[in-house]
């Protein structure tokens, strides 16, 4: 079946540290997103990227950073420099043929915790 | 710019009376607009959406969401209200001809359906 596969579902890091998360899609989506998910928060969008080898800034995309050389994989970086990274981090895809009328796609997560 | 607001973080209901979750929208122009559903530690699956037509769309799981134009809402709706039924659910919205930009959501209303 396709879909959207995140990794790890939990992730501990330490202070200091650069951390990363794995989002991969077997859709043949085109666009993919990442998003930031805290309690009463709802969902905050930190990067997206709608073709390979470009991506723009969300609202949040301070202390985090991205790549998209496959179309198939949109990591996620988690550098040092975010100062608060304990969160649910979503990832998220949608066709480039069909995107007004077809919504995100999500993965199911990955838990971020710093010890 | 375009933006959500679910003015409810919780609402509770017995099982088997009509629910309510409410959601009004801003954007320019015609919008998208979606319903998502989360579990714990789940990423958001999709329930229904508003592109054009009936003001009334039927959904997953039985759920449906009335669009108001004049009020700028699409809240969602279930006759009968099951335990299952009792999860975090998430509105989105999308301006027309904005391609495949994000969706914005709404915080999220917190459902609690008690037997």
């Amino acid at each position: 079946d396709g879909g959207i596969t995140q990794s790890p579902k939990y992730l501990f890091r330490k202070e200091g540290q650069n951390v990363t998360l794995s989002c991969e899609q077997n859709l043949n989506h085109d666009a993919m997103y990442w998003y930031r998910q805290d309690p009463g928060q709802g969902l905050r969008l930190i990067y997206y990227s709608q073709i390979v080898n470009d991506f723009q800034k969300g609202d949040i995309a301070e202390g985090y950073s991205v790549s998209r050389e496959k179309k198939e994989s949109f990591p996620l970086t988690v550098t040092s420099a975010q100062k608060n990274p304990t969160a649910f981090y979503l990832c998220a895809s949608t066709p480039l043929t069909r995107p007004v009328d077809y919504g995100h796609t999500f993965g199911s997560g990955t838990r971020l915790t710093v010890v | 710019a375009q933006s959500v607001a679910q003015p409810e973080d919780q609402v509770n209901v017995a099982e088997g009376n009509p629910l309510t979750v409410k959601c009004t929208y801003s954007v320019s122009g015609n919008p998208y607009l979606f319903w998502y559903v989360q579990y714990p530690n789940r990423g958001l699956q999709f329930l229904l959406k508003y592109i054009t037509g009936d003001n009334l769309v039927k959904g997953s799981y039985g759920f449906e969401a009335e669009f108001n134009k004049s009020q700028t809402s699409f809240h969602l709706k279930k006759p009968s209200a099951l335990v299952s039924d009792s999860a975090l659910y998430f509105c989105a919205v999308r301006a027309l001809n904005s391609g495949n930009t994000p969706l914005v959501f709404g915080k999220g209303t917190r459902l609690s359906v008690i037997a």
